[in-house]
């Protein structure tokens, strides 16, 4: 199964201030996909990450508040933009393996104060 | 709405006792997976069912795939304290690339 890690694991942050959430695979894969799980919820997709060109953003999330970088098949970023206390989430990053299984980064938990 | 809907939403059983916990869901699917989560962590890859399976077992865990009912079935058999966490299953639609959809949870509890 692929390893995933991700930086920072938490933090708490100011409104109107951005997060850079970075996430990295332990081998080479074909998809990644980051996802947010508000407090007590369910997961939700947020974009596609896809390498070397524009993630694909699921309807409700736009590029300007989380614009999402690949720069290759191990690592992408996730950044949340002027945040609010609505923001305050989990964050995850996850990546599917050879036999289609998703695995999933530990999670960052942002604050937005 | 969701894709896939679990129930119950919360379950309490004692420690030895097997615990069922139900997923449906709307549209075709190329496969179903299952996670765990315990509190404020990561999700950890459990079982994934592929649409022309109708079950798979890996050691206490047995899964069942009905795709006529759009439903599945996780069994977590002899429950353990360390069992406790919230249990989600995930679909991948037909024709989406991978993108999965996740159900709104089931919380089992497993009291020692």
């Amino acid at each position: 199964s692929a390893v995933i890690s991700q930086k920072p694991s938490r933090d708490i942050c100011q409104r109107g201030t951005s997060l850079t959430i970075q996430c990295q695979v332990d081998s080479q894969v074909t998809m990644m996909f980051w996802y947010r799980q508000q407090p007590g919820q369910s997961l939700t997709l947020i974009a596609t990450a896809n390498q070397g060109s524009e993630a694909t953003y699921e309807s409700g999330f736009v590029i300007d508040k989380f614009p999402i970088s690949r720069p290759n098949l191990t690592f992408s970023t996730l950044t949340v933009s002027n945040m609010s206390p609505e923001d305050s989430s989990i964050y995850l990053c996850s990546a599917v393996g050879p036999s289609y299984e998703q695995y999933f980064g530990p999670g960052t938990r942002l604050t937005v104060t | 709405s969701q894709q896939g809907e679990e129930d119950p939403q919360a379950l309490s059983i004692q420690e030895g006792e097997n615990a069922t916990m139900n997923c449906s869901y709307k549209t075709s699917i190329n496969n179903l997976q299952w996670y765990r989560q315990n509190s404020g962590r990561g999700l950890v890859h459990l079982i994934l069912i592929r649409s022309n399976e109708r079950e798979k077992h890996s050691g206490r865990l047995r899964v069942t795939l009905d795709t006529s009912k759009k439903s599945s079935s996780l069994l977590i058999t002899a429950s353990r304290a360390a069992d406790t966490a919230s249990y989600f299953c995930a679909t991948e639609s037909s024709g989406s690339a991978r993108q999965l959809t996740f159900g709104s949870g089931t919380q089992l509890t497993v009291l020692p």
